[in-house]
């Protein structure tokens, strides 16, 4: 298995122009989870999604960002305009979900981004 | 809401020492899995060991063990006969649905 696919690895942009990070989870996992990591703030959960749907995005920052997961195979962050303070490493993660199981986690290699 | 506090900003340890990284949670459920996750500079994480809540013997991988003391709310984690490769920030993790992390401990390992 290729494991959890980011891309892209490294993005820089400019202050205001839109960002769009992919992720394509793991084969066969249902639940698929959006991090971001800054040395300020830690690892911080954005949303997360269990078949699709979004579970809780409570950890979205603001507007500026939103993610989607059309199907099982595929999902997005989007921030759009994007501000310096958004510079950060974006991790996508997937996993097995049921009503009573809570496996691991498996991370993607993430994706840093740099807005200047 | 759950918090996971790891109280170790750094610790350091001798190769082929022993090490005990700390972590306490708070949560109001019974069951729950808990994880200690590595990220070595490359970035990655990586999972370490993992320990249901309902279990009580206490998970071991290797040279890596937990202490789950589920009524103290603690999940130490222990790295035996530390490498130089141990050497990464550790992260604890709480899960009942979402994931929760701690801050993480900085480990050095010297040779």
């Amino acid at each position: 298995d290729a494991g959890v696919i980011q891309s892209p690895r490294h993005e820089v942009t400019e202050m205001g122009q839109e960002v769009t990070l992919r992720c394509k989870p793991i084969s066969g996992h249902n639940s698929l989870f959006w991090y971001r990591q800054t040395m300020m703030r830690g690892l911080e959960l954005l949303i997360y999604f269990n078949n699709n749907v979004p579970i809780d995005d409570s950890g979205m920052p603001e507007d500026r960002f939103s993610a989607k997961m059309p199907n099982a195979s595929f999902s997005t962050l989007k921030i759009q305009p994007s501000e310096p303070r958004d510079s950060a490493v974006y991790f996508c993660a997937s996993s097995l979900w049921a009503p009573t199981f809570y496996n691991e986690q498996f991370f993607g290699p993430g994706t840093r981004l740099t807005v200047l | 809401a759950q918090t996971v506090t790891q109280s170790q900003p750094e610790m350091s340890v001798q190769e082929a020492e022993t090490v005990t990284l700390s972590c306490t949670y708070d949560t109001s459920e019974s069951d729950y899995y808990l994880f200690w996750y590595k990220q070595p500079p490359s970035r990655q994480m990586i999972l370490v060991i993992r320990q249901e809540a309902y279990k009580q013997q206490n998970a071991t991988e290797n040279r890596f063990s937990v202490n789950f003391q589920k009524a103290a709310k603690s999940f130490s984690l222990k790295i035996s006969d530390s490498q130089l490769g141990d050497a990464a920030m550790y992260f604890c993790a709480y899960r009942k649905g979402d994931m929760r992390f701690g801050a993480g401990t900085r480990l050095t390992v010297k040779p």
